[in-house]
């Protein structure tokens, strides 16, 4: 089965950038979604199709995927961006979606 | 508005059952392919399974396949989740989730998730 390696926590202080790879045997073949979950609450979608924003997520959250390896990229972090990401592709052998281990990020 | 609604979760033994709901509203409910996944205590998301817009394909991962059915009333607005032969390692909170095109893209709707306990 298709997996998705994650590191399991990024640090970044406030204003500077946050890169959150997600690692995946020709993962850029595949379309890459990412989530954010904050405490307490349900995932939310913050990038689609690799770089697309849903409406209401700030331009400071990009997406990139290229060979192995896919990248969600905050810009200018703010506190309020501090939760746990999760990348998901859907793998067409098995017909299975599947997530990575997820990335907690801390803002210092 | 889109809402996503889950119930049904609860309480149960090893080797019991239980049917999990989603009440979907604010949107064409049967032009959307909907999944279902779980999040075990302090752990990461993990996907369970998926269903078609008309309830005609489905797809289980591993761990619940031939314990687990997905199904759907389109008539009702409503997806379901049967479970049955349920284990300790099934304990997790349940979310549904609508996905935003066909069943390429990312899970644009989430509810608010449904906590199974399996112990006895």
């Amino acid at each position: 089965s298709y997996v998705l390696t994650q590191p399991p926590s990024v640090s970044v202080a406030p204003g500077k950038t946050a890169r959150i790879t997600c690692g995946g045997n020709n993962i850029g073949s595949k379309s890459v979604h990412w989530y954010q979950q904050k405490p307490g609450q349900a995932p939310a979608l913050v990038i689609y199709y690799d770089s697309d924003r849903p409406s209401g997520i700030p331009e400071r959250f990009s997406g990139s995927n290229s060979g192995n390896t896919a990248t969600l990229t905050i810009s200018r972090v703010e506190a309020g961006d501090e939760a746990d990401y999760y990348c998901q592709v859907w793998d067409s052998s098995s017909d299975h979606r599947v997530f990575g281990g997820g990335t907690k990020l801390t803002v210092l | 508005e889109v809402q996503l609604v889950e119930s049904g979760g609860g309480l149960v033994q090893p080797g019991g059952s239980l049917r999990l709901s989603c009440a979907a509203s604010g949107f064409t409910f049967s032009s959307y392919w909907m999944h279902w996944v779980r999040q075990a205590p302090g752990k990461g998301l993990v996907w369970v399974s998926r269903i078609n817009s008309d309830g005609s394909s489905t797809s289980y991962a591993d761990s619940v396949k031939g314990r687990f059915t997905i199904s759907r009333d389109n008539a009702k607005n409503t997806l379901y989740l049967q479970m049955s032969s349920l284990r300790a390692e099934d304990t997790a909170v349940y979310y549904c989730a609508r996905v935003m095109d066909g069943d390429y893209g990312g899970f644009d709707y989430w509810g608010q998730g449904t906590l199974v306990t399996v112990s006895s």
